[in-house]
Parts: structure tokens; sequence; C-alpha cells
């Protein structure tokens, strides 16, 4: 079946990069996200990338993909500590007209001062 | 705006006991609605997907006789666990598909999640 791989924990100084890492198994993934979570509030969608791309940038935000390593990241410049929270990669594969998602276990990032 | 709205955040419960988890979707038609469970340090594990007015489809491994869905309507999904044990404890959290009242393309949305604890 599907896996989804993170590192469970990231610490970086306010003001630095921080990067995200991911990587997955199924090679027929059509979409893959990045949610976030703060603390006692539900996944927030920050960016996704169709499979097509390899890179896409939002503001702060950078989405790199490496189809061919299976390999996803999510760079956030200049850090703030607003940002922390635990920042979920997710892999999508449309069957009919349900969506199902496959969650990695979550990287929780430390922003300090 | 749309929100996904889950309730209780949080439930302590006696083992064997049925606890029940809701739901609402606010200026939001959810059509479909996936339910997935969390253990610590694991990954969010979808257990089920529900389209409104239709029976839930599980997912391998999942038992439907025990964890309840119903979909009943596009703005409201119940999971009840039933004669819930110490191995149900985890984290469940809720995301509905659809299209909000004020147009804009279909989204996904979460809710805040459910931290259950069965004694």
């Amino acid at each position: 079946g599907e896996d989804v791989e993170q590192s469970l924990f990231l610490s970086v100084r306010e003001g630095d990069s921080s990067v995200i890492n991911c990587t997955y198994t199924d090679s027929s993934s059509t979409y893959l996200y990045w949610y976030k979570q703060e603390p006692g509030a539900g996944l927030q969608l920050l960016t996704y990338i169709f499979s097509n791309m390899d890179m896409k940038q939002d503001q702060r935000l950078t989405v790199l993909l490496n189809k061919k390593d299976k390999h996803l990241s999510l760079r956030i410049a200049d850090t703030q500590t607003g940002d922390s929270a635990i920042y979920f990669c997710a892999e999508g594969s449309n069957t009919g007209t349900a969506s199902k998602l496959t969650f990695g276990t979550g990287t929780r990032l430390q922003v300090t001062l | 705006g749309a929100v996904v709205s889950q309730h209780p955040s949080r439930v302590i419960c006696k083992s064997g006991t049925s606890v029940k988890i809701e739901c609402r979707s606010l200026d939001f038609q959810a059509t479909t609605m996936f339910w997935y469970r969390q253990f610590p340090k694991q990954s969010l594990m979808l257990m089920a997907t529900s389209n409104e007015g239709s029976k839930a489809t599980y997912e391998q491994g999942v038992e439907k006789d025990k964890f309840l869905i119903n979909h009943a309507s596009l703005t409201l999904s119940t999971l009840t666990v039933t004669s819930a044990h110490p191995e149900d404890s985890s984290f469940y959290i809720c995301s509905a598909r659809g299209e909000t009242n004020r147009g804009g393309g279909e989204k996904l949305l979460f809710g805040s999640g459910t931290q259950l604890s069965v004694l």
C-alpha cells in the first residue's frame, strides 16, 4: 500500500529557513499536499503541487518535488514563531469522485528565538 | 467563511461505553466525509469514506459495527465508537469535501480533531 514518511521533529531559529522533507511510495500519486496543524486547530491546507511539476513557490513557501526519487520538501523562508506547528505531507490518488489522502506522520516544527 | 466544526475536542470515557463524535459543516455542503484516526507518532489513517445519504465505505481492517458512521445530511456527519476499549484511544479527525455556499469550487476542509481516551 501507499506509505508516506517524514521526520518527527525540526528545530530552527527565527529568521532562518526551515526545510521539511517527505518521501512517498505511490508512483501514481496525482497531487502532493502540505498541511499545517496548530495546537487545538484542524488541518489547514498550505499548498499543493501536481505530480507533473517540480517546483511551486507561494510567498515564503517553496515546494520541491523529485518525482524520480519520490521526495517532496517544503521550504519556509524567514521562519517566524507563528510557523511553529505540525506539518503533514499527504499524497492524493483520486478514486472516482472522492479523493483519498495518505498522510505522513507529521513533522513538529519548533521555532526558537 | 466555510469551516468544519468537530466536537467534542477531548473525551474521556469508561471502557464499554459508546462515544459519539460530531462534525458539522458551516457555510459548506459536505458531499463526502472522510474519517481519520491517528495513533501517537503515526500517520493519519483513513478509516472510512461516506457520501451524503449513503452507507459508509470502510477501509480494510476497520470494523464497521464498531465505528458507526452516519452522514444523513450535507451539514452533519457523526462517528460513534461503540463499546469503546482502551485500544480505541486515539485522535479522530473528520474531513469534508464539497462546495461552499458562496461558490468558488470544491474544497477539502478538516475538523479540529477529537482526542479520545478510554480508561
